[in-house]
């Protein structure tokens, strides 16, 4: 089955820094890649995906990108926030008709600095 | 905005005993999930259920666990004899299907604590 590996574990930047979060994937045929953030105690909230289809994706301080070859997606967060303080978790899927469940990586502890 | 909704929020049990863990999705969705986290660890995926079947399941989804869809509404997952390692936070997802590539929305979650 498919495995995600994430790192790093615990990133600790600077309150206006940029933070990558990076993963990795086993199966070539996942191509559904959604990165969850979950505050202490609450439930995942999708914050971006990527479909395989494409290479990178933005969303205003958010972007994420995908390389298929290597099988490998970053979460980048830019101009960083104190409320961007959070557990990362990226996932992959194959999705595309089917219920297929997502496999997620172990999740990055992502601490701001003020 | 709907929301995927859970009860209860919390439940403690005894090792042996049943529990009946539910979700309500969202109510356009046709694809139901249930996930666990085990307290500091990731997510984990349980079980995929569509058109009132098991779509798939992982190996940690074994004859201890149950899943239904009692009625239009209502997604329940059953543990039918709980251990102690089944201790975690479960999640109910739900996604529609328009195309390929919805969104899975996860409830708030059920803490399970099995003295």
């Amino acid at each position: 089955g498919e495995n995600v590996e994430q790192h790093p574990s615990t990133l600790s930047v600077q309150e206006g820094d940029s933070a990558v979060i990076k993963c990795t994937y086993s199966d070539s045929a996942s191509n559904y890649f959604p990165w969850y953030k979950q505050e202490l105690g609450k439930r995942p909230q999708l914050i971006i995906d990527i479909r395989s289809n494409v290479g990178e994706k933005k969303d205003q301080r958010i972007a994420v990108t995908l390389n298929k070859t290597a099988k490998h997606f970053s979460l980048h967060i830019t101009e960083t926030q104190p409320e961007d303080s959070a557990v990362y978790f990226c996932a992959a899927s194959k999705s595309g008709g089917g219920a297929d469940g997502l496999t997620f990586g172990k999740g990055t502890h992502l601490i701001i600095q003020p | 905005e709907p929301e995927v909704t859970q009860t209860p929020s919390h439940q403690v049990t005894q090792m042996g005993q049943e529990v009946i863990l539910r979700c309500v999705p969202i109510s356009n969705h046709l694809y139901f999930y249930w996930y666990r986290q085990i307290l500091g660890q990731k997510v984990e995926f349980l079980v995929s259920f569509y058109n009132n079947e098991i779509s798939e399941k992982s190996e940690i989804f074994d004859d201890q666990f149950s899943v239904e869809r009692p009625d239009g509404s209502n997604f329940t997952l059953k543990i039918r004899s709980t251990k102690l390692e089944d201790s975690a936070m479960y999640f109910c997802a739900s996604r529609r299907q328009v195309g390929a590539w919805e969104t899975q929305y996860f409830g708030p979650g059920t803490r399970l604590l099995v003295l």
